[in-house]
């Protein structure tokens, strides 16, 4: 059973710039959530995709956004880049929205570096 | 206040001893509870679940939950080498934000 899948694993992009992350969830899993990981600030919530809708958001500005396709496939999207969105963004999956009763699975995360 | 707060590490322990990670958390009414164990450079992994207070065990790991106190633990018995990671505790509070704590770095010295 394959997991959770993300696209780039590496980005390096330059400031002002946009950038798009893909994420394809487990077989069956309709809940996409994304992760900002850094040093400092640890993992904090982006947002949750369930079922094509945005059921939960994070406090991040409006330069992230993000969608899911009928299939489960999440994209993220990261508008006029700043040095500061430099982490690692992961995308976790599970049956469930909010993944109450059976946690999230992650995929391997995406390392954005903004020069 | 920090939604979750963790011990702050790292703790170091001997390989066959027991790890003992605490987590508090602010939102009272939170429902769901979950440890996930991060190796350097990988990505999160679920390794405990728990919804009720008391213990759970799975294997080598306990969680323990008390609501009143909002406190979670996890106990790592006959710990290993291969459990030298970064544990996470995370809840979900009544906004469903899932939100994680910062982390305890374990290190077992063999």
């Amino acid at each position: 059973k394959a997991g959770v899948t993300q696209t780039p694993r590496y980005l390096i992009k330059t400031r002002g710039q946009q950038v798009t992350l893909s994420c394809s969830p487990i077989s069956g899993h309709r809940s996409v959530s994304w992760y900002q990981q850094t040093p400092g600030q640890g993992l904090q919530f982006l947002f949750e995709y369930f079922s094509e809708t945005q059921r939960n958001k994070g406090n991040f500005p409006g330069r992230f956004s993000g969608r899911q396709f009928s299939n489960s496939r999440s994209e993220m999207n990261v508008s006029t880049l700043e040095l500061g969105d430099s982490a690692l963004y992961l995308c976790a999956s599970s049956f469930e929205p909010t993944a109450t009763n059976y946690g999230y699975t992650f995929g391997s995360g995406t390392r954005l570096t903004v020069v | 206040q920090k939604e979750v707060e963790q011990n702050s590490g790292p703790l170091s322990v001997p390989e066959g001893a027991i790890a003992s990670l605490n987590c508090t958390y602010s939102d009272r009414v939170s429902q769901s509870f979950f440890w996930y164990r991060q190796y350097s450079g990988k990505s999160p992994e679920l390794i405990m679940s728990i919804y009720s207070n008391g213990d759970k065990e799975d294997g080598r790991f306990t969680a323990q939950l008390n609501k009143a106190s909002q406190y979670v633990s996890l106990l790592i018995r006959d710990s290993q080498p291969s459990d030298s990671a970064t544990y996470l505790c995370a809840v979900l509070p009544r906004d469903y934000k899932l939100s994680f704590g910062a982390g305890t770095t374990v290190t077992v010295r063999a």
